[in-house]
C-alpha cells in the first residue's frame, strides 16, 4: 500500500513555543489529507481536512488559529501548533487520501512542558 | 451525528483462542465500515472493509460482516496469534461528509503464547 510519513516522530517543547509537524505522502499525490488527534486510550478525533491549494476545513471546536494547517503541495501537509500549552500534549496522526483508501502516518507524539 | 462504539479493552487471550471484538454504529443511510489495526509504534493500517449490507470483509484470517439490522460490524478471528497483538479500531465513512472517517475508541488486544 501507499506510504505516509510524519516528522518528527516525537517532540518535546516548552510552553508558549510553536511546533511544526510534517506529513508526507511518499509514493503518491494527495489532494486531501487529514489531521487527527489521539488522546491516551481514546479514539482518533478528526481535527481538520487539508486540501491542497486551499484553506483547511476545521471540525467544530478546533481552533484554526491555534492549529495552523498548510497543504502547499500534493505530497506535503503541515500542522503547526502555535503557542503550545501542556493541554496540547497528545498524539497527532495524519492521513492522506489515495482514493478510495485513506493511508495513515505513524503519528507524532507532542509533549509540552 | 455518526458514531462508532467498540467493546472496551484491553482484551487478553491465549494463542489459538477465538477472538471477537464488538462494534456497533449509528449513521444515516448506508455507511461504509472499516477495521483498522495499529501495531506498536506504527500508523493505522486498513485490515478489512465492507461497503454495503451483508458484505463480509476478510483479511489475514480476520472477518467482519456488515449487519444493517443490528447496525454492527463485529471483528472475528478463529485462531489468534501472538503477532495479532495490536490496537484495533472500528470506523465508518458516512454517506455525507465525503471521505471523513469516524472512529471507535479502539480495543487493545494482547495475545499470550
Amino acid at each position: 500500500g501507499a506510504v505516509v510519513s510524519q516528522h518528527p516522530s516525537r517532540v518535546i517543547c516548552k510552553s508558549g513555543t510553536s511546533v511544526k509537524i510534517e506529513c508526507r505522502s511518499l509514493d503518491f499525490q494527495a489532494t486531501t489529507m487529514f489531521w487527527y488527534r489521539q488522546f491516551p486510550k481514546q479514539s482518533l478525533m478528526l481535527m481538520a481536512t487539508s486540501n491542497e491549494g486551499s484553506k483547511a476545513t476545521y471540525e467544530q471546536g478546533v481552533e484554526k488559529d491555534k492549529f495552523l494547517i498548510n497543504h502547499a503541495s500534493l505530497t506535503l501537509s503541515t500542522l503547526t501548533v502555535t503557542s503550545a500549552h501542556p493541554e496540547d500534549s497528545s498524539f497527532y496522526i495524519c492521513s492522506a487520501m489515495d482514493p478510495p483508501e485513506q493511508f495513515f502516518g505513524p503519528g507524532t507524539r507532542l509533549t509540552v512542558l | 451525528g455518526d458514531s462508532v462504539t467498540q467493546m472496551e479493552g484491553p482484551v487478553t487471550l491465549s494463542e489459538e483462542a477465538f477472538l471477537t471484538i464488538n462494534c456497533t454504529y449509528t449513521a444515516t443511510g448506508y455507511p461504509s465500515l472499516f477495521w483498522y489495526v495499529q501495531y506498536p509504534g506504527e500508523g493505522l493500517q486498513l485490515l478489512l472493509k465492507a461497503t454495503k449490507a451483508d458484505d463480509k470483509g476478510s483479511n489475514k484470517g480476520f472477518e467482519a460482516t456488515y449487519r444493517k439490522e443490528t447496525t454492527s460490524f463485529h471483528l472475528e478471528k478463529g485462531s489468534v496469534q501472538v503477532s495479532d497483538s495490536a490496537v484495533y479500531f472500528c470506523a465508518l465513512r458516512g454517506v455525507q461528509g465525503a471521505q471523513k472517517l469516524v472512529f471507535g475508541q479502539g480495543t487493545r488486544l494482547t495475545i499470550n503464547p
